[in-house]
């Protein structure tokens, strides 16, 4: 029983065009939640969070927006840069600690 | 500054044989956490603890064991290593405060045969 889904397992972009990638969750404790990116043989690398109390968090080209009712979220990356291919992993928490990781989602900027 | 350092990269294990994978992180966080991800899967947790001499367990602990003597370092240990636990693991630390996000290890990739 997946917690935190995303549902398209990859996504293929244009340079310069936007980027969305989607995630839902079930549980509706949650009230914390992360975007990590990962690169082939690395780690994931924390990338933007945002808490329940806000629907939108902006940093630089990512933009994390939050929809408690549909207990929704997404990650938009504008504009896209070929760099930004990579597999990005969305996180949830109750509690901000021990975090819940959905599949991922295979980005691929295309030139 | 190293960060998570994880050891080894890459090990095969003979089933029923035992090892540990090391993780070290040098930025005094007091949480440190085990994960483990299988192909299409998001990561799973294994252990956490949140400062020495405290551990718990996580989502997917059976077939592991952890400690935590020291801040710095998170050893994981598999006894008796079976098939299922072929994945790549990672170790991540977060000084407390989530919003600064995991810290993680460049992970080890172990397959059991």
């Amino acid at each position: 029983d997946q917690q935190v889904k995303q549902n398209s397992p990859s996504l293929s972009v244009q340079e310069g065009r936007i980027s969305i990638l989607n995630c839902d969750y079930t549980n509706s404790m949650f009230d914390y939640f992360l975007w990590y990116k990962k690169y082939p043989a690395e780690g994931p690398t924390f990338l933007i969070s945002i808490s329940s109390i806000k629907d939108k968090n902006e940093d630089g080209r990512f933009t994390v927006f939050l929809n408690k009712s549909a207990k929704h979220l997404s990650l938009h990356i504008v504009p896209s840069q070929p760099g930004d291919s990579a597999v990005y992993f969305c996180a949830a928490s109750a509690s901000g600690q021990n975090f819940v990781f959905g599949p991922g989602t295979r980005l691929s900027v295309l030139p | 500054n190293a960060g998570v350092t994880q050891t080894p990269k890459f090990r095969i294990l003979k089933i029923g044989q035992s090892m540990t994978l090391q993780c070290a992180q040098d930025m005094n966080h007091n949480y440190m956490y085990w994960y483990r991800q299988d192909p299409g899967m998001g990561l799973k947790l294994i252990y956490y603890s949140v400062g020495a001499g405290i551990t718990d367990k996580g989502e997917v602990p059976n077939g592991y064991n952890v400690s935590r003597s020291t801040t710095e370092d998170f050893p994981l240990r598999l006894e008796l290593a079976a098939p299922s636990q072929t994945s790549v693991y990672f170790c991540a630390s977060v000084t407390g405060r989530a919003s600064y996000g995991y810290t993680f290890g460049s992970g080890t990739r172990l397959t059991v045969v």
